[in-house]
């Protein structure tokens, strides 16, 4: 079956670590996502990419990077520049933007917490 | 610009009660609208989906939403409460032009609360 895979399910991370959130499809689609989700804030947008190679800052950019080397694969990095990472991160992709209203599929997330 | 407002934070009804969770959005551009609903540490689904055709929306599971231009509100709606609708639930706006093409905005969410 199609769909978005997110692993780990769940991370912690020390203070002043990097670590790599990972984000995979195999559903063809060209646009891929990351989002935050903290209680009560519903979800902000971090990163997108809507081809490969290319990619671009959403409301929340600072303290994370990424990259888009292939189709299927959208990793997040949380960087030591990250003051508050601790929440609920989500992956999603979209088909081609020619039809933005068809329907984004979402990952079933990855907790990170700091320790 | 784009933006969404979730009405109520928090909404609880009564087992074989009717749902209302209430969104109203803005956009510069012709939307595209969603409903999303989310259950405890698990990723979101898709209820229903408006696309600038019919006005009324049918959904997964009896739900329903109503598209008005002239409020600006895409209100979702359920003739019954279930036990299992018992989630969060997120209004979504789509741009559908410009530099934010494909972006979606996401209200603040509502947690149903379903009594039996």
């Amino acid at each position: 079956d199609g769909g978005i895979t997110q692993s780990p399910k769940y991370l912690f991370r020390k203070e002043g670590q990097n670590v790599t959130l990972s984000c995979e499809q195999n559903l063809n689609h060209d646009a891929m996502y990351w989002y935050r989700q903290d209680p009560g804030q519903g979800l902000r947008l971090i990163y997108y990419s809507q081809i490969v190679n290319d990619f671009q800052k959403g409301d929340i950019a600072e303290g994370y990077s990424v990259s888009r080397e292939k189709k299927e694969s959208f990793p997040l990095t949380v960087t030591s520049a990250q003051k508050n990472p601790t929440a609920f991160y989500l992956c999603a992709s979209m088909t081609d933007g020619a039809e933005p209203n068809y329907g984004y599929t979402f990952g079933s997330g990855t907790r990170l917490t700091v320790v | 610009a784009q933006s969404v407002t979730q009405l109520d934070s928090h909404v609880s009804v009564s087992e074989g009660t009717p749902v209302l969770l209430r969104c109203n959005y803005s956009s510069s551009y012709s939307p595209s609208l969603f409903w999303y609903v989310q259950h405890p540490n698990k990723g979101l689904q898709l209820l229903l989906k408006y696309t600038s055709a019919a006005t009324l929306v049918k959904g997964i599971n009896g739900f329903e939403a109503e598209f008005k231009k002239s409020e600006t509100s895409f209100h979702l709606t359920k003739p019954s409460a279930h036990m299992s609708d018992a989630a969060e639930y997120f209004c979504v706006v789509s741009a559908a032009g410009g530099t934010s093409y494909g972006k979606l905005t996401f209200g603040q969410g509502t947690i149903l609360t379903v009594h039996p």
